[in-house]
């Protein structure tokens, strides 16, 4: 199966922290990505993550754990800009399947 | 700029017309995908070409018909389309041999039938 659960809605204050979690059943598995769409505009890429563990980069952190099915995003410093919806993805037999996304709200 | 690009950004079509969506990558991909995202609906996997070949037709009704003439256009046929097929259209590449990149999305075709 594909199943792929992320919350739909977050919100979150501007400069604090937040964490998306994502849990998945997934046969094939290959990795996971994490993608953020704004409103109306095409997803762009965040993370990948192929092993267990978690991966920084910037603002941004991505965590893995491939026996749980289980993958957060963890994002810093919040920024009003960052307010978009965030898409996990896990990667099957390397097709990208999609979740709803979050929705994140950045509140000043 | 992603590198991959889809024509027409916008378009309206009767439920009796047909039409084509482009996507053209400049990446120097291998695999090619069609996305539709309706409203409050996650992105949904419709076609999957890797080196030109169909690899994944995820039960599309036969309206949408799907054809890459090589790695690096992709088009969508449309045709008798319904109301419910309004939706925004994305078209993304990747290199998918091995160990998998992300796919680069164009900015997509919004498409209304009325």
């Amino acid at each position: 199966g594909q199943n792929i659960d992320q919350p739909t809605e977050m919100t979150a204050t501007e400069g604090a922290i937040v964490q998306i979690n994502c849990t998945y059943q997934t046969s094939g598995f290959n990795g996971l990505f994490w993608y953020q769409q704004h409103a109306g505009e095409a997803p762009t890429f965040l993370s990948y993550n192929v092993l267990d563990g978690l991966e920084e980069k910037g603002r941004f952190s991505s965590f893995l754990s491939r026996s749980k099915g289980y993958s957060y995003l963890l994002l810093k410093e919040l920024q009003m800009k960052d307010s978009a919806s965030y898409l996990c993805a896990p990667n099957r037999d390397d097709k990208i399947i999609f979740g709803k996304g979050t929705r994140l709200h950045i509140l000043p | 700029e992603t590198g991959v690009t889809q024509t027409p950004r916008h378009l309206v079509m009767g439920m009796t017309n047909k039409k084509s969506l482009k996507c053209e990558q400049h990446l120097g991909h291998n695999a090619m995908y069609w996305y539709k995202q309706s409203a409050k609906k996650p992105l949904e996997l419709m076609f999957v070409y890797n080196f030109k070949e169909q690899t994944e037709n995820n039960s599309v009704p036969s309206r949408f018909s799907p054809e890459c003439p090589n790695s690096s256009h992709l088009f969508l046929h449309l045709h008798t389309l319904q109301p419910e097929d309004s939706a925004l259209y994305l078209c993304a590449s990747s290199q998918a041999e091995g160990e998998s990149t992300e796919a680069f999305f164009g900015q997509g075709t919004r498409l209304t039938v009325v």
